[in-house]
């Protein structure tokens, strides 16, 4: 069973300051897709990474597969409290099912 | 616009009424998805479909059934609900090996 392990849990920040969620297995996956979800909302897609060492930005957003393809990042840079939800990374291997990160509800404060 | 339609939003209902709950595709994707998701956790996957085939995961009750009757839609039936089966339920769908796409989703309060 694949484990993904997500951190902070939870992060409090004021409008304007940098973050960076962690996203670690110890497995290997083809793909990993970032979430965000709001509160009342589904999950809505961010970003999939397919390649080691991957680095994909949208906007303020930057989001790194680790090398080895078990670890990824996503590092936010002047949060505003538009960002504010619950951030999941999920990972797949080829067909098997997708597992779910433990989440990380992030708080930007205005 | 292609996309993934929970209904209702919002459901309530009594303790051990049946309910059904509805998602609807436009994205054409061959595997659809149902998930339990509680207060900021995880979303927990019930079962999928790909295609007609179902797959149930191994620990999610008996309690929960589901129909797929066509490739656009798929239901989840809670036959009995309890109180620990308010949640939100959310419906996802993909190409084969590809990323999820979600629905909204559907809050479920049992009184």
């Amino acid at each position: 069973t694949q484990l993904l392990e997500q951190s902070p849990q939870f992060l409090s920040i004021q409008e304007g300051e940098n973050l960076t969620v962690y996203c670690n297995s110890s497995s290997v996956f083809s793909s990993l897709q970032w979430y965000r979800q709001e509160p009342g909302e589904g999950p809505v897609l961010l970003v999939t990474v397919v390649t080691g060492g991957e680095v994909k930005k949208l906007k303020r957003l930057t989001f790194q597969f680790g090398d080895a393809r078990k670890d990824s990042s996503l590092h936010i840079t002047a949060a505003q409290p538009g960002d504010t939800g619950l951030y999941l990374c999920a990972g797949a291997v080829g067909y098997q099912k997708v597992t779910f990160g433990t989440g990380t509800k992030l708080q930007v404060i205005p | 616009d292609a996309m993934v339609i929970q209904n209702p939003r919002y459901q309530v209902t009594q303790f051990g009424k049946p309910v059904t709950l509805s998602c609807s595709q436009t994205l054409n994707h061959n595997v659809m998805y149902w998930y339990q998701q509680k207060s900021s956790q995880a979303p927990k996957l019930l079962f999928h479909y790909y295609d007609k085939d179902f797959n149930n995961e191994a620990d999610t009750p008996d309690n929960f059934q589901s129909r797929r009757p066509n490739t656009s839609f798929c239901f989840l039936d809670i036959r009995s609900p309890g109180l620990g089966d308010a949640a939100m339920y959310l419906c996802a769908t993909s190409r084969l090996g590809r990323e999820q796409f979600f629905g909204p989703g559907t809050r479920l309060t049992v009184l």
